[in-house]
């Protein structure tokens, strides 16, 4: 029930596209929910977070989706650039306050 | 302000020794928290400190341990190292304002051989 599932495990976008990760949660305790970007040999730095009571976030190029039946959330990164190839990790908290991390997906944006 | 800084950066030890790592929060901070990062497991929450205190511990054996100084500064200490320590230990600090947001550090590299 600790567990966020996130798919898929690696992502390949043309220049331009639109890169589009998803996370699924079952603890319905969890209200918070931010995601990372992680650049090799760095640590993990947070992108956009998002809380429950909206359905939809947006700061610039990168949108959180927000499913509250479903349990699901996504990040959207639109006009996806080659410095936006990175590690990038969705994860939740809840009022253990633990942060939980997805597995991660290796985005690879190519010109 | 500077960011979170982690000491050492790298560190190679043999099964059996201890290890300490060292993260200094950005300045203000009161909140410390640790994770495990590996290809195998991803990111793994160790314990997380404020105020001199562990508020939160993850599911590791005993051998994990950890401090907060009144400083803010945490060390965490790896007791009777096992090959399968071997990964990129985080630190990350939040104000005391805002626990949500977590700011890391770039990490140790701890190899176990």
């Amino acid at each position: 029930q600790q567990q966020v599932k996130q798919s898929p495990q690696s992502l390949i976008v043309q220049k331009g596209g639109i890169s589009i990760i998803n996370c699924a949660y079952e603890n319905t305790a969890f209200d918070y929910f931010p995601w990372y970007q992680q650049f090799p040999g760095k640590g993990p730095a947070l992108l956009i977070a998002i809380r429950p009571d909206v359905s939809e976030k947006k700061e610039g190029r990168f949108t959180i989706s927000f499913n509250k039946s479903a349990k699901q959330f996504s990040l959207h990164i639109m006009d996806s650039q080659p410095g936006d190839s990175a590690t990038y990790f969705c994860a939740a908290r809840g009022n253990t306050d633990k942060l939980i991390f997805g597995t991660g997906t290796r985005l690879q944006v190519f010109p | 302000k500077a960011g979170v800084t982690q000491t050492p950066r790298y560190l190679i030890k043999t099964r059996g020794q201890q290890v300490t790592l060292s993260c200094s929060p950005i300045s203000g901070h009161r909140s410390v928290s640790w994770y495990q990062q590996t290809p195998g497991q991803g990111l793994q929450f160790l314990f997380e400190y404020f105020s001199e205190t562990q508020r939160n511990k993850g599911n590791f054996p005993g051998r994990f341990s950890g401090r907060q100084f009144s400083n803010s500064r945490s060390e965490m200490n790896v007791s009777t190292l096992e090959l399968g320590d071997s990964a990129l230990y985080l630190c990350a600090s939040s104000p005391w304002t805002d626990t949500d947001t977590q700011y890391f550090g770039p990490g140790t590299r701890l190899t176990v051989l």
